[in-house]
């Protein structure tokens, strides 16, 4: 079972507008969130991430907020920007494991920002 | 320019030869871990290494094997492929105890007929 859900497999939206993806998971032992972009043919490249401890992070354009009494978090992207069209990957790291990071990630959304 | 080599960057491999995935990193990171990307499933951890001389099994770690002779080499062997392990394999690297996220190699595209 899918400890990191991404349900929507995809997002269209305007250049300018706001892009807002999604992710839930089930592990409450998660405590530490990214998101990854990924284009074709590329490796995915971190983008952005929030502690257990925050409710939110800010960097630029991207802002991802954390629920954890609804375990749920989203990534909000403004403006969006052609260049953002890609698939984004929720990923979720437990506690402590000895020095390893053995992120879980979800399914990824395709996003589409249309000019 | 620092960061992950895998190399070959695509491959198509008969059903029961054996063929070892190379990724090779430059930024000194203790932890390195191997993914395989599925449509519809995401990245999914294969297995991964703490520091050199150590090795673990990830989610889906079955038929395949790994190594970390060195810091910097980190090569997945399938033993025996067969066309399941039909994949995107993606190496990656990190500092390790959670001091930064990880760092993707342009990954490995595999073929099994």
């Amino acid at each position: 079972d899918q400890q990191v859900k991404q349900n929507s497999p995809s997002l269209s939206v305007q250049e300018g507008r706001i892009s807002i993806l999604n992710c839930d998971y089930t592990n409450s032992m998660f405590d530490y969130f990214l998101w990854y972009k990924k284009y074709p043919a590329e490796g995915p490249t971190f983008l952005i991430s929030i502690s257990s401890i925050k409710d939110k992070n800010e960097d630029g354009r991207f802002t991802v907020f954390l629920n954890k009494s609804a375990k749920h978090l989203s990534l909000h992207i403004v403006p969006s920007q052609p260049g953002d069209s890609a698939v984004y990957f929720c990923a979720a790291l437990p506690g402590d494991q000895g020095g390893s990071e053995k992120l879980v990630f979800g399914k990824g959304m395709k996003l589409t920002v249309n000019p | 320019i620092a960061g992950i080599t895998q190399a070959p960057t695509s491959q198509i491999l008969a059903a029961g030869r054996r063929m070892t995935l190379r990724c090779t990193q430059d930024m000194r990171h203790n932890a390195m871990y191997w993914y395989r990307q599925d449509l519809g499933l995401g990245l999914r951890l294969i297995h991964y290494s703490n520091t050199a001389g150590t090795t673990g099994k990830g989610e889906v770690p079955d038929g395949y094997s790994v190594s970390r002779a060195n810091t910097d080499d980190f090569p997945l062997t399938l033993a025996s492929a067969v066309p399941s392990q039909t994949s995107v394999y993606f190496c990656a690297s990190s500092p390790g105890t959670s001091s930064g996220p990880q760092h993707f190699g342009d990954g490995t595209r595999l073929s099994i007929l």
